[in-house]
């Protein structure tokens, strides 16, 4: 069964502290892996798109990357706004309908000042 | 602005009253979809619109309905509520295959 797993469930830094954030996938054919932020009360924000292994992406203190088996979102020198939880997803092409998504049940991230 | 807006953000209602929430973007996205997301399941996938030609299950789509007769608009049906489907909905449009999608506010709904 296609599967998406993240890990650790809840994270908590002080500022300045680096970190990653790992997503691990059991599916064949991906499509796209997605990372997404989550505010509390809020629908998820978008972050990272990834095709491929060895695919990398940045912004501001965010970096993603993907091998093909999982994805880390590196979060460096992180401040306490980073403070959501963190979301990724996996699409994968499985014959004709390929507009599924499966999502990660999440990293909860606490940056403390 | 760019948005998705979903009505109603909150709903009580009892077993077995149909209810329809509504879900509309102006981006002109081909790509929409519902999901839902209750404490411990995370975000699950409902159904999803890859055009208005173009409609198909998600991971749990018992109990709901869909229609996407204009680009803009997909509203979810549930014909029939029941208890089980307490939970927060989120509707999202994105471009082409939904790479990138753009979720709207959420609807709280609650079924006594």
């Amino acid at each position: 069964e296609d599967q998406v797993t993240q890990s650790p469930e809840a994270l908590r830094l002080q500022e300045g502290e680096s970190s990653s954030l790992n997503c691990s996938y059991t599916v064949s054919g991906l499509r796209g892996l997605f990372w997404y932020r989550q505010d509390p009360g809020k629908g998820p924000e978008f972050l990272f798109t990834l095709y491929s292994a060895g695919e990398e992406k940045e912004k501001e203190r965010l970096k993603a990357t993907l091998t093909k088996k999982e994805s880390f979102l590196h979060i460096t020198a992180p401040k306490p706004e980073d403070s959501a939880t963190y979301l990724c997803a996996v699409q994968w092409d499985f014959g004709t309908s390929y507009g599924k998504l499966t999502f990660g049940q999440g990293t909860i991230l606490t940056v403390h000042p | 602005e760019a948005q998705v807006t979903q009505n109603p953000r909150y709903l009580i209602t009892v077993t077995g009253k149909k209810l329809t929430v509504t879900c509309s973007q102006n981006m002109n996205h081909e790509y929409m979809s519902w999901y839902r997301q209750d404490p411990g399941l995370g975000l699950r996938q409902i159904y999803y619109s890859m055009n208005v030609e173009v409609t198909d299950k998600g991971d749990v789509p018992e109990g709901y309905k869909v229609s996407r007769k204009e680009k803009r608009n997909f509203p979810l049906i549930l014909e029939s509520p029941s208890p089980n489907q307490t939970s927060l909905y989120f509707c999202a449009s994105g471009e082409g295959e939904g790479y990138e999608q753009y979720f709207g506010p959420g609807t709280r709904l609650t079924v006594t």
